[in-house]
């Protein structure tokens, strides 16, 4: 049961690489979700995808891209690193529609140095 | 957008008492609302949600919320704290009225469990 999966679990980056964390989903879910967590601050929700082919921002997409690649995979970018991204990224997916039960990956430990 | 505030960052219970922890949302209509925990180094996992009538809601791991509309609240409850129940707990709304179901987090609650 892979379920959500998403690399690299753990990246340090310069201040202005770029790089590209990639997540895929084996359960047939149209929607996807990319967020991240900071101490005391929950889960922000960077960018989400209700369905393949569609991409909107969420509350914290400023230095973020996404790409919705097939139904299975959804990818953020950074394009230049900045200190302030250091934290950890969930992807997640669930069904489409409201009240459905969201999965979560484990996680990518990103620091930017 | 929704809201949804956690009382208290930080919860320390001894095994074996009730653990309590505390959600409100902020919303003229109630939303949909979720419990996930988070154990270290890990994702999260949902504990329980309320989406019906129902409002008392039993999850995993001996776990169970109550929605109470004239409160605002769906707070956490289990009567007896096990040392494997330490971790950090996040309760989340998602809007009613959207087609979307993206999820709002609170801030999230750490459990400790002492022996």
């Amino acid at each position: 049961n892979a379920g959500v999966t998403q690399t690299p679990k753990f990246q340090v980056l310069k201040t202005g690489q770029s790089m590209t964390l990639q997540c895929a989903q084996d359960m047939n879910h149209n929607s996807m979700y990319w967020y991240r967590q900071d101490p005391g601050m929950g889960l922000r929700l960077i960018y989400y995808s209700a369905s393949e082919g569609t991409t909107d921002k969420g509350e914290v997409p400023n230095g973020y891209n996404v790409s919705r690649l097939n139904k299975r995979e959804f990818s953020l970018r950074l394009e230049s690193a900045a200190p302030s991204q250091t934290s950890v990224y969930f992807c997640a997916s669930s069904e489409q529609g409201n009240g459905n039960t969201i999965y979560f990956g484990e996680g990518s430990w990103l620091t930017v140095v | 957008a929704q809201s949804v505030t956690q009382l208290g960052s930080h919860v320390s219970v001894s095994e074996g008492a009730l653990v309590l922890l505390r959600c409100n949302y902020s919303s003229s209509v109630p939303p949909y609302l979720f419990w996930y925990v988070q154990y270290p180094n890990q994702g999260l996992q949902l504990l329980l949600k309320y989406t019906s009538a129902a409002t008392l809601v039993k999850g995993i791991n001996g776990f169970e919320a109550e929605f109470k509309k004239s409160e605002t609240s769906f707070h956490l409850t289990k009567p007896s704290a096990h040392m494997s129940d330490a971790a950090e707990y996040f309760c989340a709304v998602s809007d009613r009225g959207s087609t979307l179901g993206r999820l709002y987090f609170g801030r999230g609650t750490q459990l400790t469990v002492w022996p």
